[in-house]
């Protein structure tokens, strides 16, 4: 069974701050490892990872890939309180319906809560 | 639409009650992805739609459960006799890609809660 684990499971920092949250997975046929953040109920697509060791980079949030690893970490630098939110880790495998309909299917860790005070 | 719709919101419904939630994808997104949220927990896959045809229900948590989608585009969750464990919020997302997944567009999602 696909398996992602995040940690930590909660983080409260202060803002001006850097944090990295981690994302570790064990998945048959691996594709793709995503992170989400996840503000009130709908999580918000951030970074798509597919290769070991190249950055994705927006704004404050890195993020990178580590394939031998099996691990993505996510880091945010000079924090402000509207970082503060679920973030989600994700990791897509294909698979094969009925039909032989093939599809790309996300297992999600458990999220880790990010608190940012001012 | 200009995203994924989901209604209602919010639903309260009594322990024993049927409740149908719908989700309507982004115009021309052939994949639409059922998820649920339980407290404190990451998503929990429920069942995937490529057309009008479901390739995976293997989320299903029981035979209380079951969705439909009609005509490529709307889909309905119906959630029978519905039980407290039931109470999380679901969370529809579609894709536009058959076989890489890539970002997914969720919806705001519906929190049910059940008394």
């Amino acid at each position: 069974e696909d398996k992602v684990v995040q940690s930590p499971l909660s983080l409260v920092v202060h803002e001006g701050d850097t944090v990295t949250l981690n994302c570790s997975y064990e998945v048959t046929n691996f594709r793709s490892l995503l992170w989400y953040k996840q503000e009130k109920k709908a999580p918000t697509f951030l970074f798509m990872l597919t290769s070991s060791g190249i950055e994705k980079k927006s704004g404050r949030l890195s993020s990178i890939l580590d394939k031998k690893e099996l691990s993505s970490i996510l880091n945010i630098t000079a924090t402000q309180t509207g970082d503060s939110a679920i973030y989600l880790c994700a990791v897509e495998a294909p698979q094969r319906g009925a039909g032989g309909t093939s599809y790309g299917k996300l297992t999600f860790g458990q999220g880790t809560i990010l608190t940012v005070h001012p | 639409g200009a995203g994924v719709s989901q209604s209602p919101s919010n639903k309260v419904t009594e322990k024993g009650k049927d409740v149908e939630l719908r989700c309507d994808p982004i115009s021309g997104h052939t994949a639409l992805y059922w998820y649920r949220q339980s407290l404190g927990q990451g998503l929990e896959f429920l069942i995937y739609f490529q057309g009008n045809s479901a390739p995976d229900k293997s989320g299903l948590p029981s035979d209380r459960f079951s969705a439909e989608r009609t005509g490529g585009s709307v889909s309905t969750l119906t959630i029978q006799r519905t039980q407290q464990e039931d109470s999380a919020v679901y969370l529809c997302a579609s894709s536009s890609q058959k076989t890489v997944w890539g970002a997914a567009f969720f919806g705001q999602g519906t929190r049910l809660t059940v008394v």
